[in-house]
């Protein structure tokens, strides 16, 4: 049983544009959500986070959104760049524990 | 160094051998994870260290796989009998805390890819 998806395995976004990626989760007990970057042959790569008790929080090009309501968080790219270009995980826990459970990840590819 | 270690980055064996995969984690960290990623998916947990004891080790698909952490630094996964299944990458992270949530950051190494023939 997926805890966490992301029904898109891959999205093409142009240069300079905005790139929305997508997670849904099942757990409501989750409360603390974060996104990874991964590029091939590397580790993820933290990227930003999310409490439950926020339903926004931005770090320069990247702003991730929160709907608890909803079981659904989205990671927006503006503008994005072709360096960006890679796949993002989401991931969930809740605070009692320590383990993330990841979605399969979404491919990004941002074309110049 | 400044991140996570892993070694090798690379392991090709035969079916039934043992292997065994290092993690370093960042100086500091007290807390170590150890994740399976398979082709396709996302990374599944594995095991977690709070300093040289393994707090959780449910995500350990069964006793073939084993874990240890005897000075609460490196760690080492020990996978005997391997099978073609256990092929994957095997990942490691750290984190400074041994809370979970929020302050709870995981560092990633860039894994041990496990080739089982």
């Amino acid at each position: 049983d997926q805890q966490v998806k992301q029904n898109s395995p891959s999205l093409s976004v142009q240069e300079g544009r905005i790139s929305i990626l997508n997670c849904d989760y099942t757990n409501s007990m989750f409360d603390y959500f974060l996104w990874y970057k991964k590029y091939p042959a590397e580790g993820p790569t933290f990227l930003i986070s999310i409490s439950s008790i926020k339903d926004k929080n931005e770090d320069g090009r990247f702003t991730v959104f929160l709907n608890k309501s909803a079981k659904h968080l989205s990671l927006h790219i503006v503008p994005s760049q072709p360096g960006d270009s890679a796949v993002y995980f989401c991931a969930a826990s809740d605070t009692g524990t320590y383990k993330y459970i990841f979605g399969t990840g979404t491919r990004l590819k941002v074309l110049a | 160094g400044a991140g996570v270690s892993q070694t090798p980055s690379n392991k090709v064996t035969e079916k039934g051998k043992y292997v065994e995969l290092r993690c370093d984690p960042i100086s500091g960290h007290t807390a170590l994870y150890w994740y399976r990623q398979s082709l396709g998916q996302g990374p599944e947990f594995l095991i977690y260290f709070q300093g040289t004891g393994a707090a959780d080790d449910s995500g350990l698909p069964n006793d073939r796989f084993f874990a240890v952490r005897p000075e609460g630094s490196v760690s080492t996964l020990k996978i005997q009998r391997t099978e073609r299944g256990d092929s994957a990458v095997y990942l490691c992270a750290s984190s400074p805390h041994t809370t979970g949530g929020g302050k709870n950051i995981q560092y990633f190494g860039a894994g041990t890819r496990l080739s089982v023939l």
